[in-house]
Order: structure tokens, then sequence, then C-alpha cells
């Protein structure tokens, strides 16, 4: 089993409309959560970070599910530009606190 | 500030071949990661270096796969002997360590790794 799951899409969505996307982790010692954002043949960058209560940037909404070990990002009012793939991104606090990628889910907004 | 840099951005070599990565972190980050990105895949941790510690090697999918960090700075990653399989998109991240400060890793554009 993967450490971090998603579904890998692609999500096809028309502009305006709100999606969500999933992520599960495996390692329940996992104590940081992030979801970044990389665009076709760039590097990944930070889109947000993920609290226990919920937090919210704007269009973007994330949660966490510590006892189901679930993540979740919604985007609310879609735009041409959020296309990209998002990755769900995990940090174990061991002695290298390396982050573990999901695989990436993938988002085409159209117009 | 300048971000991360490394070069080159793209390398096609020959299957056999040596080819060495460089990666310039931010300045003053501690940590530095390498990862690796296959085609449609997602990021594959290969080492860590923090500070004057030993690195963290335990990603380096083979003895072929080495990295120095000169200075607590610059970093290289050398492939001996490529194959086929190494191709791939070979990302640097730094980040700066503080105990509970952010976690957030910066990353390079990645060199593009072609071998034929």
């Amino acid at each position: 089993r993967k450490e971090v799951e998603q579904d890998p899409g692609p999500f096809n969505v028309p502009e305006g409309a709100t999606v969500a996307f999933n992520c599960t982790y495996s390692n329940s010692a996992s104590q940081s959560f992030f979801w970044y954002r990389q665009d076709c043949r760039k590097e990944p960058k930070l889109l947000m970070s993920v609290y226990s209560s919920g937090n919210e940037d704007g269009r973007f909404t994330a949660q966490l599910n510590r006892a189901s070990q679930y993540i979740s990002l919604l985007i609310r009012d879609s735009k041409l530009s959020d296309s990209a793939t998002y990755l769900c991104v995990v940090l174990l606090y061991t002695g290298r606190r390396a982050l573990t990628f999901g695989s990436g889910t993938r988002l085409q907004v159209q117009p | 500030g300048a971000g991360v840099s490394q070069s080159p951005s793209n390398k096609v070599t020959e299957k056999g071949k040596d080819v060495e990565l460089r990666c310039d972190p931010i300045s003053g980050h501690t940590a530095l990661y390498w990862y690796r990105q296959s085609l449609g895949q997602g990021l594959e941790f290969l080492i860590y270096f923090q500070g004057n510690s030993a690195p963290d090697k335990s990603g380096l999918p083979s003895d072929r796969f080495s990295a120095e960090r000169t200075g607590g700075s610059v970093s290289t990653l050398t492939i001996q002997r490529t194959q086929q399989e190494d191709s791939a998109v070979y990302l640097c991240a730094s980040i700066t360590e503080i105990a509970g400060g952010p976690n957030t890793q910066y990353f390079g554009p990645g060199t593009r790794l072609t071998v034929l």
C-alpha cells in the first residue's frame, strides 16, 4: 500500500464549478500535512498547509481527519488557471523529516 | 532573494555514462533534499542533508547514485553508469529547519535527465 494515496484523475470540470480532492495516508504518526500544486513540467509549489481544525485560503479549503487518516482539498469557483496537478503531502517527524508525496490528482478546468 | 537553482536544466546522456547534477539551495537553508519524479509519477525521496549530520541516503535506488553537499551549501548528485530507467526529473529542495517553525520545502526547477 502506498504511504499517500490519491485519485489520479483527471478531473475535468467547467469554470465556476466546485471540485474536491481526497487523499489518504497510511502512517498514523504523520504530523504535518500539505497540498502542493504542480504545473506541467514545473516544480511543485506549496499551495497550503492543512490543519486539524480545517483552514481556508480564498477559494481553497483544506480539511484533515486524523481518525480516518484522510485529507481533502476543496476548490470553489474554479478558474482556468487552477488547472494543474494537486499533490497531497505528508511529513513524518523522523530524523530526516522528508515529505512523502502522493502521485497527484490532475485537474483540468474547461471554459 | 534567489530561490533554489539547479543545473543543468536538461541533460541528455548515453547509457553507461556518468552524470552530475547540481543544486544551489536558498542561502541560509540548513537542510537539502533530492527527489526524483518519473513521467506521470509522484516524487520519490532520494537523499537528505541536514547541517553537518551524516546524510540520510535511504532513498537512493542503487549504489550507482551518490550525493555530496560541500560547505553546507551546494550539492551534487552523481549517477554512475546511467541506465534508461534513471530518466526522470531530479528535483532539489531546501528548507530552513527551525524547531516548531514552518516546514515549507522550496523546490528548484529540476534537471530533466534523459538516458538514451
